[in-house]
């Protein structure tokens, strides 16, 4: 089975641009979560989708958003970007989307903002 | 509201030896635990999870994790480690009403020949 897989790997923006990231979960898992990852903050949760609903959110503010379509696959975006943006973006899929579910990473996308 | 703590930022043990990189949690009912390792320039990979049971859980590349609920610790072990197994390690809780899961600051462990 192909695991989780996310587009680009690498992305160079400028402050104010907006970006969009792309994540294809791996074949059959529903449930779908986003991270960034920063050496300072660590991972921080962004939000998780299941069933194209949005089930939780974190501490993010409303610059960043999600979706995701009927075939589980899911993007999130970045409005009027800052230069603290610049992070690693962790997916990750599960099956089914339970709590108690392991969740299987992609290798990220690394958005830089100069 | 759940937290995990990885009191090590760091480390260092020799190959061969035993390693241990400790967790520690808080969560509000039944904890669901995991550890995650990543690698430079790779997303996590998973090594192992508690759900519930045998308080030894023993996961993938010969890692295990003893839960230990007195103490609200998950300490991830080894008994010999190898310089491959050098890494940045995430010990992580899953918020068990709230699809959330909430990762420590990490621990990087370094394993000298």
């Amino acid at each position: 089975k192909a695991g989780v897989t996310q587009t680009p790997r690498y992305l160079i923006k400028t402050r104010g641009q907006q970006v969009t990231l792309s994540c294809s979960p791996i074949s059959g898992h529903r449930s779908v979560s986003w991270y960034q990852q920063t050496p300072g903050q660590g991972l921080q949760f962004l939000f998780e989708y299941f069933s194209e609903t949005q089930r939780n959110k974190g501490n993010f503010p409303g610059r960043f958003s999600g979706r995701q379509f009927s075939n589980s696959r899911s993007e999130m975006n970045v409005s009027t970007l800052e230069l603290g943006d610049s992070a690693l973006y962790l997916c990750a899929s599960s099956f089914p989307g339970e709590n108690t579910d392991t969740q299987y990473f992609g290798p990220g996308t690394r958005l830089t903002v100069l | 509201a759940q937290s995990v703590a990885q009191p090590e930022d760091q480390v260092n043990v020799a190959e061969g030896n035993p390693l241990t990189v400790k967790c520690t949690y808080s969560v509000s009912g039944n904890p669901y635990l995991f550890w995650y390792v990543q690698y430079p320039n790779r997303g996590l990979q998973f090594l192992l999870k508690y759900i519930t049971g045998d308080n030894l859980v023993k996961g993938s590349y010969g890692f295990e994790a003893e839960f230990n609920k007195s103490q609200t610790s998950f300490h991830l072990k080894k008994p010999s480690a190898l310089v491959s197994d050098s890494a940045l390690y995430f010990c992580a809780v899953r918020d068990n009403g709230g699809f959330k899961t909430i990762f420590g600051a990490g621990t990087r462990l370094f394993v000298k020949a």
